[in-house]
């Protein structure tokens, strides 16, 4: 079964600073990546992803994402953080062309907090 | 997100105890699915549905038990609550080049 990891735990920054979250999966095969974001107290919103072509992808919020696919990674990144991005971060995984009922299925990441101080 | 609720927001339940975790949509999708959230562990799948009538289990299906009768509704059902059944449940719309989640029920067994 394909899984997802997310390095970094809890990630302290100030207002302006360059972010990058990780996120690794291990599926050999074509996958469709997904990063949600978690606002405290609120449900899980799209931040962006990727199917295919363009391998750097832009998101809502000034977000980014680069797949790799020789190194199976699919970080998150962001030039400039608000405090308003304070939130957990997902990164998710979906098996391309997986058959039967699977095909709707998501495999997520631990999660990642990012905390801003203004 | 207005298309997909969930009732009820908050529950607390002692170890043994049955409940049923409501989820109800109007955006007409066939896939639903239902998720637990724990520190540090992300969102599991529990189990989800493809259709009104077909159900499947997901990663920890164990404890859970959902059926589907209609488009809208996905219920989930605790039989014998435990206290590792304490989480956050979502239930999500859609398929996954876009998953819809509700605003979560935060479920603590005592």
């Amino acid at each position: 079964a394909q899984s997802v990891s997310q390095h970094n735990h809890h990630v302290i920054l100030s207002e302006a600073a360059s972010l990058e979250l990780g996120c690794n999966y291990s599926y050999g095969g074509t996958v469709n990546l997904f990063w949600y974001v978690q606002y405290p107290g609120q449900h899980l919103q799209l931040l962006l992803k990727y199917f295919s072509g363009d391998p750097l992808v832009k998101g809502i919020k000034g977000f980014e994402a680069e797949f790799i696919k020789s190194k199976f990674s699919f970080n998150l990144r962001k030039p400039s953080v608000q405090w308003s991005d304070t939130a957990e971060y997902f990164c998710a995984v979906n098996l391309a062309g997986a058959g039967g009922t699977s095909y709707g299925k998501l495999t997520f990441g631990q999660g990642t907090i990012l905390t801003v101080h203004p | 997100n207005a298309g997909v609720t969930q009732t009820p927001k908050f529950q607390v339940l002692k170890t043994g105890q049955s409940m049923t975790l409501q989820c109800a949509q109007d955006m007409n999708h066939e896939y639903m699915s239902w998720y637990r959230q724990d520190p540090g562990m992300g969102l599991r799948l529990i189990h989800y549905s493809v259709g009104a009538g077909i159900t499947d289990q997901g990663e920890v299906p164990n404890g859970y038990n959902v059926s589907r009768s209609t488009t809208e509704d996905f219920p989930l059902r605790l039989l014998s609550a435990a206290p590792s059944q304490t989480s956050v449940y979502f239930c999500a719309v859609g398929l996954y080049n876009e998953q819809f989640f509700g605003p979560g029920t935060r479920l603590t067994v005592l």
